[in-house]
This record gives C-alpha cells, sequence and structure tokens, in this order.
C-alpha cells in the first residue's frame, strides 16, 4: 500500500530563513509526488509534482523539492521564508487504485515570525 | 470564476438533518473527488467517480452518498447528519492521466451540532 508520512506538524522559522519541510514515501511502484499549499479558508493550490521527469523540481513561490528513491523522501525547501509563506502543506503519493486518488499526509503548518 | 466551485461554501446544521455539498465544474474533466480534511488527518477520500455512470466508495464512505447528475455536477449528501461529520469538504477533478494533479475547489465548512 502506498503512504505518505510528513514529519513534524507545525514548523516556525524566522523570516528571510530557510524553508525545510519533511515528506517520506512508501511505494511498491514508482511514485508520483505532489507537493500542494492550503492558504486559510481557500482550497488546495499545486506547489509542484515530481513524475519522474526530474528528481529536482521547481514549483511556484519559489518553491523546490528534490525526490530521493534512496531515502524514500521528497521534502520540499525554500531558501528565504517570506510572511506570505505562512499556510498548511501537504504532500501527497498518487494511488495505483481507487480512481487515481491522492493520498496525502498529515499536513504541516508553517508559521513564518518577523 | 473559480473552475471548480463548491457551494455552500459555509454550513451549520443540527444532528439528523438532510445536508448536500454541491460542487460543478468548468475544467472538462471526467474525473471527480470528494475528500474530507480533517486537522491532524490530513485529506481522506469519501467518493469518487470516472463519469456519470461510475461512482465508486473511498475509505471513508459510511454516512455519506454522492450523485453525478452530470460531467460537470457531483454532489455530496449526508442523509442524516451528525457531529462527527463536522469537517472541511472539498471537491476535486482530475483529467485521470496518471502523472497528473487533482485542481481543488475552495471547500465547504460543515459544522453538525
Amino acid at each position: 500500500a502506498q503512504s505518505v508520512t510528513q514529519l513534524g506538524s507545525h514548523v516556525s522559522v524566522s523570516e528571510g530563513a530557510l524553508v525545510l519541510l519533511r515528506c517520506n514515501y512508501s511505494s511498491s511502484v514508482p511514485p508520483y509526488l505532489f507537493w500542494y499549499v492550503q492558504y486559510p479558508n481557500q482550497g488546495l493550490q499545486l506547489l509542484l509534482k515530481y513524475t519522474s521527469a526530474a528528481t529536482l523540481v521547481k514549483g511556484i513561490n519559489g518553491f523546490e523539492a528534490e525526490f530521493k528513491k534512496s531515502e524514500t523522501s521528497f521534502h520540499l525547501t525554500k531558501p528565504s521564508a517570506h510572511m506570505s509563506d505562512a499556510a498548511e502543506y501537504f504532500c501527497a503519493v498518487r494511488s495505483y487504485n481507487q480512481g487515481g486518488k491522492l493520498i496525502f499526509g498529515q499536513g504541516t503548518e508553517l508559521s513564518v515570525k518577523p | 470564476d473559480a473552475d471548480v466551485t463548491q457551494t455552500p461554501r459555509n454550513r451549520i446544521t443540527k444532528t439528523g438533518k438532510r445536508i448536500m455539498l454541491e460542487c460543478s465544474q468548468t475544467k472538462g474533466h471526467d474525473r471527480m473527488y470528494w475528500y474530507r480534511q480533517d486537522p491532524g488527518l490530513g485529506l481522506r477520500l469519501i467518493y469518487y467517480s470516472f463519469d456519470v455512470k461510475d461512482i465508486n466508495k473511498g475509505e471513508i464512505s459510511d454516512g455519506y452518498s454522492v450523485s453525478r447528475q452530470a460531467q460537470a455536477k457531483f454532489s455530496l449528501s449526508l442523509e442524516s447528519a451528525i457531529p462527527n461529520q463536522t469537517a472541511l469538504y472539498f471537491c476535486a477533478t482530475s483529467t485521470g492521466v496518471s502523472n497528473g494533479e487533482l485542481f481543488f475547489g475552495e471547500g465547504s465548512r460543515l459544522t453538525v451540532l
């Protein structure tokens, strides 16, 4: 079965500091992986996705993620946090059954301190 | 206008009432999904549909039913709401391409008293 684990339900960084949100996956087949962001009172917006074309994936708003098969990880990073990055972030893996649903991690809430 | 629209955005109801959440999309996608979001649990799939005649249960379908009225419309019903169905509900669509993402509506916040 496929699954996703996000380490840390809350992460707090200072403005301008590195953002690192951790995601580990479990999959018996090559995975398709996604990061979504949810701003308050809004739906989920795609940040980036890994579809096996390149291990380093660049997304919107300066975020990127690196797929590491040996570590079964897909951590999300941003070199310099901005106040507007405060949101909840979800890592997800595409399921090979149930209609291609996305299986989500528990979410990580990112706070950015001035 | 949003590509995936959910109504209502907020609803407060009482235990035992019937509730319908509606979703419509202009993306032309065949696949539609209903998810439920609870704090600390992420999003969990309730139902999904490949087309009007193909509806399937997700991992937490008990207490819910759905209707796919047209390619663009997918409704979620709670026949007799209970307090532990208080949650944020999301509708999503996709093309069905294996590496494709899901596109989400803005959510419907339901409170059952």
